[in-house]
Order: C-alpha cells, then sequence, then structure tokens
C-alpha cells in the first residue's frame, strides 16, 4: 500500500516561514492535499490538488508537489496556525485514501 | 453551507456491533460522496470507508473489509457504517466526510467516539 512520511514535527518563530514535506513514491505524479487539524477541532482541509485552496484559506498558505515529495507552506507564520497538518493521497492502485502521519506545527 | 452530523458511537463490548449514522444538510446529497475516516486519541487520520453519491463504489480499508458495511439514504441524507465484530483496536473519533470530488474530502463532521471495551 501506498505510504506517506511526514516529519512529526515543526517548530517555527512567529512571522517566519513554516514548510512541511510530505513525501512518497513518485508523490509528483499524484494530486496531494492537506488538512489542518486544531487540538479538539475537525480536520479542515487547507489545501487540494497540489495548491488550491478553499474559500476562506488565507493566502499565506500555499501547497507544491514534484518528485518524490510534496510541501505545505505556511508564510508569515501566526499563533494560530498552530496545529497538526495532514497530507492525503488517492491511490489508484487500491483505490484507498491514504493520510500521512501528519506534523505538529509549532509557534515558539 | 454544508453541515454534517455523527450520531451512534458509545460503548460496546468486543465482538458486538454498532451502527453509525451521519446525517447531512445544505447539499444535493446524492452528488457527495460519503467518507468514513477514524483518528485514535492522540494519533493520525485513518480512512475507512467510501461510497459515491448513487449508492454504489462502496470500498473499505483492509482491518475493516468483511466486518463494517457503509450504505446510504438518499432520501433522508444519511449516510450509516454498520460495525460488526468489534475489536479493541476499532476504537477511535469516527469523522463522517463529505467530498464533491472523488480525491479529496471537503466536509468534516465533529464525529462520534466509539469505545470497544469489556
Amino acid at each position: 500500500s501506498y505510504v506517506l512520511t511526514q516529519p512529526p514535527s515543526v517548530s517555527v518563530g512567529p512571522g517566519q516561514t513554516a514548510r512541511i514535506s510530505c513525501g512518497g513514491n513518485n508523490i509528483g505524479s499524484k494530486s496531494v492535499h492537506w488538512y489542518q487539524q486544531k487540538p479538539g477541532q475537525a480536520p479542515v482541509m487547507v489545501v487540494y490538488d497540489d495548491h488550491y485552496r478553499p474559500s476562506g484559506i488565507p493566502e499565506r498558505i500555499s501547497g507544491s508537489n514534484s518528485g518524490n515529495t510534496a510541501t505545505l507552506t505556511i508564510s508569515r507564520v501566526e499563533a494560530g496556525d498552530e496545529a497538526e497538518y495532514y497530507c492525503q493521497v488517492w491511490d489508484s492502485g487500491s483505490d484507498h485514501y491514504v493520510f500521512g502521519t501528519g506534523t505538529k506545527v509549532s509557534v515558539l | 453551507e454544508v453541515v454534517v452530523v455523527e450520531s451512534g458511537g458509545g460503548l460496546v463490548q468486543p465482538g458486538g456491533s454498532l451502527r453509525l449514522s451521519c446525517a447531512a444538510s445544505g447539499l444535493t446529497f446524492n452528488e457527495y460522496l460519503m467518507h468514513w475516516v477514524r483518528q485514535v486519541p492522540g494519533k493520525g487520520l485513518v480512512w475507512v470507508s467510501r461510497i459515491f453519491g448513487d449508492g454504489t463504489g462502496a470500498i473499505y480499508e483492509d482491518s475493516v473489509k468483511g466486518r463494517f458495511t457503509i450504505s446510504r439514504d438518499n432520501t433522508r441524507n444519511t449516510v450509516f457504517l454498520q460495525m460488526n465484530a468489534l475489536r479493541a483496536e476499532d476504537t477511535a473519533l469516527y469523522y463522517c466526510v463529505a467530498s464533491r470530488e472523488y480525491y479529496y474530502m471537503d466536509v468534516w463532521g465533529k464525529g462520534t467516539t466509539v469505545t470497544v471495551s469489556s
């Protein structure tokens, strides 16, 4: 089955840029989606199809995908960005949906 | 605004059964795929099952295949997850998710908790 690997944690100072990686075999050939989950809350989609933002998601949040790594970038990080972030793809071989291992973003 | 609300969680003994429900509003229900995703407290998200808008296309994560059944009633804007032969490792918060598109998950409910324990 397809595996997505994320770093367990990323720490960044306010106003700085956080980059969260999502590694998978030839992930650049797939569409990657990202979800933000704050403590005690349900996940919210923040990026779909590699780099599109749903309505209401700030432009500070962006995505890219190439080769074996997809990246979620949060610019000008704020305290409210503290959350767990998950990447997700659809695996055509199994018709299953796969989530990454999750990355906790901490704002120093 | 699209809203999904789960219900039906609770405490059940190993080997027992439980049926989760998810009521959706603010959408043309039969145009949405519906998923169940679960999360053990403190752990990551795990996709469980999906069903197409017309009730076809049911598919399951390997550990629940043969034990869980997803279905929907488009007249009641509701999707169900029938869970049989429950195990301790099925203990989790179960989210219902509505999706306009095949590949990602748009709108999440707040979840319902399932605890499998004697």
